[in-house]
């Protein structure tokens, strides 16, 4: 029972360069979503996307764009990364029913460097 | 002021020792609570959610106060593998984008 895959683990960027960071569930949850973590500061939300084929920002959206190719999958693309864009991203999906939300599970994790 | 509040620690137990945190929100109309454990380096896990009546999950009580608004979470007997960060997580509505983290509490219990 694999829950929330995602990759790279590491990755170190150069300014400008883009990536993508892959997330898939196989627990069939509707709803997923990007986070970021800095230092001292809470989980805050990139992207959600609460069911196959609708996307909306977080909130820090600024810098990245997101895809939800299936039920199963949802992207994150750093289009031309920045510094400010170094931290560790957690990609989740939840169990959303009559709008309650039951929990998260979380990938473990992308740690990006931009230099 | 940030709407989840929580007091960063760390906390230092000795084993065995009960320890409680504390999580403040300030949006009176926050529906669904829960605490999250992150081990360094790690993904964040559910550890239990906060209903208002108060639950238990062996040594971990969690209680909400709405009144105060306010939610806790009570450590009994602490174990050398209770270090870690706890998260306070508040739902201000339905569905997940209204989901606010708390920065979380450091825990160090010691030998």
């Amino acid at each position: 029972n694999a829950g929330v895959t995602q990759t790279p683990k590491f990755q170190v960027l150069k300014t400008g360069q883009s990536m993508t960071l892959q997330c898939a569930q196989d627990m069939n949850h509707n709803s997923m979503y990007w986070y970021r973590q800095d230092p001292g500061m809470g989980l805050r939300l990139i992207y959600y996307s609460a069911s196959e084929g609708t996307t909306d920002k977080g909130e820090v959206p600024n810098g990245y764009n997101v895809s939800r190719l299936n039920k199963r999958e949802f992207s994150l693309r750093l289009e031309s990364a920045a510094p400010s864009q170094t931290s560790v991203y957690f990609c989740a999906s939840s169990e959303v029913w009559r709008g309650a939300n039951y929990g998260y599970t979380f990938g473990s994790g992308t740690r990006l460097t931009v230099v | 002021r940030k709407e989840v509040e929580q007091d960063p620690g760390p906390f230092n137990v000795p084993e065995g020792a009960t320890v409680a945190f504390n999580c403040t929100y300030s949006n009176s109309a926050s529906q669904s609570f829960f605490w999250y454990r992150q081990d360094c380096r790690k993904e964040p896990k559910l550890l239990m959610s906060v209903y208002s009546s108060g639950n238990e999950d062996g040594r971990f009580t969690a209680q909400l106060n709405r009144a105060s608004q306010y939610i806790s979470l009570l450590i009994r007997d602490s174990k050398l593998s209770d270090s870690a960060t706890y998260l306070c997580v508040v739902n201000r509505g339905t569905g997940g984008f209204k989901t606010i983290f708390g920065a979380g509490t450091r825990l160090f219990v010691k030998a």
